[in-house]
């Protein structure tokens, strides 16, 4: 089953944060996200184990809640450089090397 | 080291033409997939392969099929195309997850992704 990630889409202006949600009505072993700018393949940002601590990577980290099903993408003090859609990924754990994309949230950074 | 390339980047069909759309990479990769994107649909997951020899079916496998007889080629086949094919498609491959010696658990390098419009 796809995840379902929600905002759809966010303007933000420089500067602002942004929270992007993906759920899932599965067991999660592992949640990834990435990124993907216009034209361009998507990009691993990090990986969420299941058991495992907050991800974090400058003014981008991530949450994984087990008993919810769901994470959370954290965007703190945005820039310019982080608009383009961001997609999670989900691994149920029960069929090796499989990965079920969400639709995507599509992040607009304005000046 | 020219990670996961994809060929053609663009191709137009006609109704029932076939195709193959070309995967490779030189990571030596045991696992890879091929995805397909549409607008507001995300990425979808149509045939995946966890080693040469070993297919299966992801979210959307009808009208498409895959074989892997080596590790590093991953071809995907149009037999009779449609409109509904009409999309980008992404192939992307990874690492085992139980080879601990390489990186984060299904970690997806994708391709640069074929546009494929089908009239």
């Amino acid at each position: 089953q796809q995840p379902v990630q929600s905002p759809q889409a966010v303007i933000l202006r420089e500067g602002e944060d942004a929270v992007i949600n993906c759920s899932s009505s599965k067991a999660l072993y592992s949640v990834h996200w990435y990124r993907q700018k216009h034209g361009e393949a998507p990009v691993f940002l990090m990986i969420l184990l299941k058991g495992g601590e907050q991800k974090g990577h400058e003014k981008i980290s991530a949450s994984f809640n087990e008993k919810k099903q769901q994470s959370s993408l954290y965007l703190t003090a945005s820039q310019l450089s982080y608009s383009g859609t961001y997609f999670c990924g989900t691994d149920y754990g029960d069929e090796g090397g499989k990965l079920i994309f969400g639709q995507g949230t599509e992040l607009s950074v304005k000046p | 080291n020219a990670g996961v390339t994809q060929t053609p980047k663009f191709q137009v069909l006609k109704t029932g033409q076939s195709m193959t759309l070309q995967c490779a990479q030189d990571m030596n990769h045991e696992y890879m997939s091929w995805y397909r994107q549409d607008p507001g649909m995300g990425l979808r997951l149509i045939h995946y392969s966890v080693g040469a020899g070993i297919t299966d079916q992801g979210e959307v496998p009808n009208g498409y099929n895959v074989s892997r007889s080596t590790t590093e080629d991953f071809p995907l086949r149009l037999l009779s195309a449609a409109p509904s094919q009409t999309s980008v498609y992404f192939c992307a491959s990874s690492y085992d997850p139980y080879s601990t010696s390489q990186g984060p658990y299904l970690t997806q390098y994708f391709g640069p992704g074929t546009r494929l419009l089908v009239l």
